[in-house]
Protein backbone atom coordinates (compact mmCIF):
# COMPACT_ATOMS: atom_id res chain seq x y z
CA UNK A 1 0.00 0.00 0.00
CA UNK A 2 0.85 3.69 -0.16
CA UNK A 3 3.27 4.83 2.64
CA UNK A 4 6.01 7.82 3.37
CA UNK A 5 9.12 7.75 4.56
CA UNK A 6 10.51 10.44 6.33
CA UNK A 7 13.92 10.83 8.11
CA UNK A 8 14.17 10.39 11.83
CA UNK A 9 14.82 13.07 14.45
CA UNK A 10 15.48 15.40 16.41
CA UNK A 11 17.10 17.58 13.83
CA UNK A 12 18.66 20.26 15.84
CA UNK A 13 20.00 23.36 14.17
CA UNK A 14 21.39 26.99 15.05
CA UNK A 15 19.32 29.98 13.99
CA UNK A 16 19.88 30.84 10.08
CA UNK A 17 21.24 27.44 9.28
CA UNK A 18 20.08 25.84 6.29
CA UNK A 19 17.17 22.91 7.06
CA UNK A 20 16.77 19.64 4.67
CA UNK A 21 13.70 17.26 5.98
CA UNK A 22 14.29 14.79 3.42
CA UNK A 23 10.81 12.42 2.75
CA UNK A 24 9.83 9.70 0.20
CA UNK A 25 6.65 8.02 -0.84
CA UNK A 26 5.47 5.01 -2.51
CA UNK A 27 2.06 5.14 -4.18
CA UNK A 28 -0.08 3.97 -6.77
CA UNK A 29 -0.99 6.61 -9.06
CA UNK A 30 -0.49 10.26 -8.70
CA UNK A 31 -0.95 11.21 -4.89
CA UNK A 32 -0.90 15.13 -3.86
CA UNK A 33 2.11 15.80 -0.91
CA UNK A 34 1.83 17.81 1.82
CA UNK A 35 3.59 19.40 4.88
CA UNK A 36 2.37 20.09 7.87
CA UNK A 37 3.59 21.47 11.04
CA UNK A 38 2.65 20.59 14.70
CA UNK A 39 3.70 23.17 17.71
CA UNK A 40 4.18 21.44 20.82
CA UNK A 41 0.52 20.62 22.36
CA UNK A 42 -1.41 22.23 19.47
CA UNK A 43 -2.66 20.11 16.47
CA UNK A 44 -1.58 20.14 12.82
CA UNK A 45 -1.00 23.38 10.14
CA UNK A 46 -0.82 22.75 6.67
CA UNK A 47 2.73 24.51 5.98
CA UNK A 48 2.88 23.89 2.00
CA UNK A 49 1.55 21.14 -0.98
CA UNK A 50 1.83 20.57 -4.03
CA UNK A 51 -0.33 18.35 -6.40
CA UNK A 52 1.53 17.21 -9.13
CA UNK A 53 4.73 16.70 -10.76
CA UNK A 54 7.17 19.15 -10.10
CA UNK A 55 5.39 21.00 -8.57
CA UNK A 56 6.72 23.63 -5.76
CA UNK A 57 5.08 24.32 -2.44
CA UNK A 58 6.01 27.09 -0.64
CA UNK A 59 5.38 29.04 2.46
CA UNK A 60 6.70 31.06 5.30
CA UNK A 61 10.42 30.31 3.90
CA UNK A 62 9.64 26.73 3.53
CA UNK A 63 9.64 25.07 -0.04
CA UNK A 64 9.21 21.31 -1.27
CA UNK A 65 8.63 20.28 -4.68
CA UNK A 66 7.41 17.19 -6.09
CA UNK A 67 10.11 15.12 -7.74
CA UNK A 68 8.17 12.02 -9.83
CA UNK A 69 11.61 10.54 -11.06
CA UNK A 70 12.83 10.30 -7.30
CA UNK A 71 9.53 9.81 -5.75
CA UNK A 72 10.50 12.47 -2.83
CA UNK A 73 9.08 15.87 -1.42
CA UNK A 74 12.15 17.23 0.86
CA UNK A 75 11.67 20.15 2.71
CA UNK A 76 14.01 23.17 2.84
CA UNK A 77 14.40 26.92 4.57
CA UNK A 78 17.35 28.61 3.59
CA UNK A 79 17.64 30.21 7.31
CA UNK A 80 15.63 28.65 10.59
CA UNK A 81 14.77 30.69 13.02
CA UNK A 82 13.73 29.38 16.99
CA UNK A 83 9.99 29.63 16.25
CA UNK A 84 10.39 27.11 13.12
CA UNK A 85 11.20 24.38 16.59
CA UNK A 86 7.97 22.20 15.72
CA UNK A 87 7.36 18.40 14.38
CA UNK A 88 7.11 18.08 10.66
CA UNK A 89 4.73 15.64 8.97
CA UNK A 90 4.97 14.71 5.86
CA UNK A 91 1.89 13.11 3.78
CA UNK A 92 0.21 12.08 0.74
CA UNK A 93 -3.13 12.52 -0.03
CA UNK A 94 -4.23 8.66 -2.06
CA UNK A 95 -6.92 10.57 -3.97
CA UNK A 96 -9.19 7.57 -3.80
CA UNK A 97 -12.87 7.51 -2.15
CA UNK A 98 -11.68 8.48 0.95
CA UNK A 99 -8.94 11.13 0.28
CA UNK A 100 -7.36 9.93 3.64
CA UNK A 101 -3.66 11.02 4.40
CA UNK A 102 -1.40 8.93 4.85
CA UNK A 103 1.62 10.60 7.14
CA UNK A 104 5.32 10.09 8.10
CA UNK A 105 6.31 9.82 11.70
CA UNK A 106 7.15 13.40 12.00
CA UNK A 107 10.54 14.69 12.70
CA UNK A 108 11.56 16.94 15.50
CA UNK A 109 13.35 20.17 14.35
CA UNK A 110 14.51 22.21 17.50
CA UNK A 111 16.67 25.36 16.39
CA UNK A 112 18.86 26.65 19.30
CA UNK A 113 19.74 30.48 20.01
CA UNK B 1 -14.49 31.56 6.97
CA UNK B 2 -13.82 27.61 8.20
CA UNK B 3 -13.56 26.85 11.42
CA UNK B 4 -13.04 23.79 13.16
CA UNK B 5 -13.27 22.99 17.04
CA UNK B 6 -13.01 19.85 19.35
CA UNK B 7 -13.63 19.24 22.93
CA UNK B 8 -12.27 18.39 25.50
CA UNK B 9 -8.95 19.69 25.48
CA UNK B 10 -7.65 17.17 27.67
CA UNK B 11 -9.19 13.98 29.29
CA UNK B 12 -7.99 11.90 31.97
CA UNK B 13 -10.43 8.56 32.27
CA UNK B 14 -9.68 5.03 33.62
CA UNK B 15 -9.95 2.08 32.54
CA UNK B 16 -13.40 0.41 31.42
CA UNK B 17 -15.11 4.00 31.92
CA UNK B 18 -16.79 5.35 28.33
CA UNK B 19 -15.35 8.15 26.12
CA UNK B 20 -16.86 10.78 24.11
CA UNK B 21 -14.67 13.01 21.98
CA UNK B 22 -16.71 16.03 19.77
CA UNK B 23 -15.82 17.80 16.96
CA UNK B 24 -17.31 20.27 14.74
CA UNK B 25 -17.07 22.29 11.94
CA UNK B 26 -18.49 25.75 11.16
CA UNK B 27 -18.20 28.12 7.70
CA UNK B 28 -18.95 24.80 5.29
CA UNK B 29 -21.52 22.51 4.01
CA UNK B 30 -21.11 18.40 3.39
CA UNK B 31 -17.58 18.37 4.69
CA UNK B 32 -15.90 15.20 4.82
CA UNK B 33 -14.69 14.54 8.49
CA UNK B 34 -11.85 12.24 9.98
CA UNK B 35 -10.72 11.20 12.81
CA UNK B 36 -6.94 10.46 14.20
CA UNK B 37 -4.54 9.20 16.52
CA UNK B 38 -1.17 9.94 17.42
CA UNK B 39 0.01 7.49 19.85
CA UNK B 40 3.42 9.26 21.49
CA UNK B 41 6.12 9.29 19.24
CA UNK B 42 4.24 7.61 16.13
CA UNK B 43 2.96 9.44 13.26
CA UNK B 44 -0.83 9.68 12.68
CA UNK B 45 -3.41 7.07 11.64
CA UNK B 46 -6.47 7.11 10.76
CA UNK B 47 -9.30 5.71 12.61
CA UNK B 48 -12.54 6.70 11.00
CA UNK B 49 -13.78 8.89 7.93
CA UNK B 50 -17.26 9.72 6.70
CA UNK B 51 -18.47 11.49 3.85
CA UNK B 52 -22.02 12.27 4.74
CA UNK B 53 -24.63 12.69 7.71
CA UNK B 54 -24.68 8.67 9.11
CA UNK B 55 -22.19 7.41 6.87
CA UNK B 56 -19.05 6.06 8.79
CA UNK B 57 -15.85 4.07 7.76
CA UNK B 58 -13.90 1.95 9.44
CA UNK B 59 -9.77 2.10 8.80
CA UNK B 60 -9.24 -0.35 11.66
CA UNK B 61 -10.35 -2.22 13.73
CA UNK B 62 -10.17 -1.30 17.21
CA UNK B 63 -12.41 -0.30 20.69
CA UNK B 64 -13.68 2.54 19.38
CA UNK B 65 -16.34 3.59 17.26
CA UNK B 66 -17.59 7.11 15.25
CA UNK B 67 -20.73 8.57 14.78
CA UNK B 68 -21.76 11.87 12.80
CA UNK B 69 -25.41 12.75 13.91
CA UNK B 70 -25.24 16.39 12.11
CA UNK B 71 -23.47 17.55 8.81
CA UNK B 72 -20.80 19.14 10.48
CA UNK B 73 -20.64 16.92 14.22
CA UNK B 74 -18.46 14.29 14.19
CA UNK B 75 -18.16 11.72 17.44
CA UNK B 76 -15.38 9.21 18.54
CA UNK B 77 -16.77 7.02 21.60
CA UNK B 78 -15.96 4.55 23.05
CA UNK B 79 -18.01 1.99 25.50
CA UNK B 80 -15.06 0.52 27.84
CA UNK B 81 -11.49 2.26 27.61
CA UNK B 82 -8.43 0.53 27.26
CA UNK B 83 -4.92 1.59 27.93
CA UNK B 84 -3.77 1.94 24.66
CA UNK B 85 -6.23 4.30 23.90
CA UNK B 86 -4.24 6.84 25.32
CA UNK B 87 -2.66 9.41 22.62
CA UNK B 88 -3.93 12.56 20.89
CA UNK B 89 -6.96 12.51 18.73
CA UNK B 90 -7.25 15.05 15.95
CA UNK B 91 -10.39 15.77 14.22
CA UNK B 92 -10.21 16.79 10.83
CA UNK B 93 -12.39 17.98 7.61
CA UNK B 94 -11.67 18.74 4.23
CA UNK B 95 -14.80 19.94 0.95
CA UNK B 96 -15.13 17.14 -1.43
CA UNK B 97 -13.20 17.46 -4.72
CA UNK B 98 -10.03 15.54 -5.66
CA UNK B 99 -7.22 18.43 -4.84
CA UNK B 100 -8.88 19.62 -1.97
CA UNK B 101 -6.78 20.14 1.49
CA UNK B 102 -7.50 18.51 4.94
CA UNK B 103 -7.43 20.83 7.98
CA UNK B 104 -7.52 19.75 11.62
CA UNK B 105 -8.84 21.02 14.78
CA UNK B 106 -6.71 21.36 17.70
CA UNK B 107 -7.28 17.93 19.11
CA UNK B 108 -7.83 15.92 22.64
CA UNK B 109 -5.52 14.57 24.81
CA UNK B 110 -6.43 11.50 26.21
CA UNK B 111 -5.07 10.06 29.00
CA UNK B 112 -6.28 6.44 30.53
CA UNK B 113 -4.84 5.44 33.60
Amino acid sequence: GDSVTQMEGPVTLSEEAFLTINCTYTATGYPSLFWYVQYPGEGLQLLLKATKADDKGSNKGFEATYRKETTSFHLEKGSVQVSDSAVYFCALSDRGATNKLIFGTGTLLAVQP
Amino acid sequence: SQTIHQWPATLVQPVGSPLSLECTVEGTSNPNLYWYRQAAGRGLQLLFYSVGIGQISSEVPQNLSASRPQDRQFILSSKKLLLSDSGFYLCAWRNSGAKETQYFGPGTRLLVL
